[in-house]
């Protein structure tokens, strides 16, 4: 496609339930990262892929956050047992390749909102 | 490790006058670093970026930074200031060759009339 697409754009769930979100890289971008974005700051590191490859998930803040990409395209977000303090935006970015003097092409994210 | 320090969470200008948006960054090793513009309810769009070419560089909208080693900054900079540029900055700096960035918490941008 023309560019990242992300959806759902908004996503309200109660504390406790399960949320998968999806990120639609642009097409033949081979490197795929997530980035959570809380109100008034700066995105932060949550994983990687190049290609299908999860090549780095320091990021990703407890083992109830789980990111795959398994045929290398479209990659889920998964966040189990959702709490307050997941409520953040959620950013996918792609880039051409694995050079990081490329720079992200980022998606719209989604509005994570638990309550 | 490597960070990003942004100063100034919000910067105003009158239309017309010089815009100066400051980065400082510490890096272990040469640095990627890159400015993005966020405007509401939007994703970040990359504005420029610096990857040890010329050290003064320009991108989109009239923005350019300059990369200066001996003061670890990447300040950015437009020469007249539109309506249109209000919005959110991000720096961010990236050590690798591939693999995640590092943003700034993030610049508001006000242009007033």
């Amino acid at each position: 496609g023309a560019g990242v697409s992300q959806s759902p754009r908004y996503k309200v769930a109660k504390r406790g339930q399960d949320v998968a979100l999806r990120c639609d890289p642009i097409s033949g971008h081979v490197s795929l990262f997530w980035y959570q974005q809380a109100l008034g700051q700066g995105p932060e590191f949550l994983t990687y892929f190049q290609n299908e490859a999860q090549l780095d998930k320091s990021g990703l803040p407890s083992d109830r956050f789980f990111a795959e990409r398994p045929e290398g395209s479209v990659s889920t977000l998964k966040i189990q047992r959702t709490q307050q303090e997941d409520s953040a935006v959620y950013l996918c970015a792609s880039s051409i390749n694995s050079l990081t003097g490329y720079g992200y092409t980022f998606g719209s994210g989604t509005r994570l909102t638990v309550v | 490790a490597q960070s990003v320090t942004q100063l100034g969470s919000h910067v105003s200008v009158s239309e017309g006058a010089l815009v100066l948006l400051r980065c400082n960054y510490s890096s272990s090793v040469p640095p990627y670093l890159f400015w993005y513009v966020q405007y509401p309810n939007q994703g970040l769009q990359l504005l420029l970026k610096y990857t040890s070419a010329a050290t003064l560089v320009k991108g989109i909208n009239g923005f350019e930074a300059e990369f200066k080693k001996s003061e670890t900054s990447f300040h950015l900079t437009k020469p007249s200031a539109h309506m249109s540029d209000a919005a959110e900055y991000f720096c961010a700096v990236s050590e690798s060759n591939a693999g995640k960035s590092t943003f700034g918490d993030g610049t508001t941008l006000t242009v007033k009339p």
